[in-house]
């Protein structure tokens, strides 16, 4: 079956900085990847959606990049603020039969001022 | 602004209950998912549906039931609730695969307790 994981369980960095968060898989490639955020105790909340023919995708401070060979996504968050610390999780859709998306676990990041 | 409702934030059921969690999605999405979430163990799919009427199970459906009779509504039902049936529950909907960049909308989540 199909593994997902995120880099860490937790990522600590300084206010300003990039944060940028590993999603790697194993077997076949999706169709497209997305990335999420979830507060606790809150559900999560789609930020990003990147299919396999594209490379990049930037929205705001947000880019994600989608490497097929290295089956991996990076998700990089530019400037970072306090405001960004949350879990952030990835998610892989398959287009064969009715699979719905698989998540990884998630990564806690914390930014510090 | 596109909404996915859930009936409870905080649920306290007694082992043997049967339980109902209510979910309702009002942007016409064809999809819909209820999720459970534990520490550690990330998000995991009870069931899902694509359409109405219909359902499909997830990764760990034992236990639990579901009904969609309307587009918009997504029930989970605990058959005979258990101790270990106790975690965060998450509903979310999503439209057809192809149709949008969008992913899936979750609601706010229920946090069931079964004593």
């Amino acid at each position: 079956s199909q593994k997902i994981e995120q880099n860490s369980e937790a990522l600590n960095i300084q206010e300003g900085k990039t944060a940028t968060l590993t999603c790697n898989y194993t077997n076949y490639s999706p169709a497209y990847l997305q990335w999420y955020r979830q507060d606790p105790g809150r559900g999560p909340v789609f930020l990003l959606l990147i299919r396999e023919n594209e490379k990049e995708k930037r929205k705001e401070r947000l880019k994600v990049t989608f490497d097929t060979t290295l089956k991996q996504s990076l998700f990089h968050i530019t400037a970072s603020q306090p405001a960004d610390s949350a879990t952030y999780l990835c998610a892989l859709y398959y287009l064969s039969g009715n699979t719905p998306l698989v998540f990884g676990k998630g990564t806690r990041l914390s930014v510090i001022a | 602004d596109v909404k996915v409702t859930q009936s409870s934030r905080y649920l306290v059921k007694r082992t043997g209950e049967k339980v109902f969690l209510e979910c309702v999605q009002d942007m016409d999405h064809e999809n819909m998912f209820w999720y459970r979430q534990d520490p550690g163990l990330g998000l995991r799919l009870i069931y899902f549906s694509y359409d109405v009427k219909m359902k499909e199970k997830g990764d760990i459906p034992e236990g639990y039931s579901v009904s969609r009779e309307k587009k918009e509504r997504f029930s989970l039902i605990l058959e005979s609730a258990s101790t270990n049936q106790t975690s965060m529950y998450l509903c979310a909907s999503s439209s057809l695969v192809g149709r949008s960049n969008d992913g899936q909308f979750f609601g706010p989540g229920t946090r069931l307790t079964v004593l």
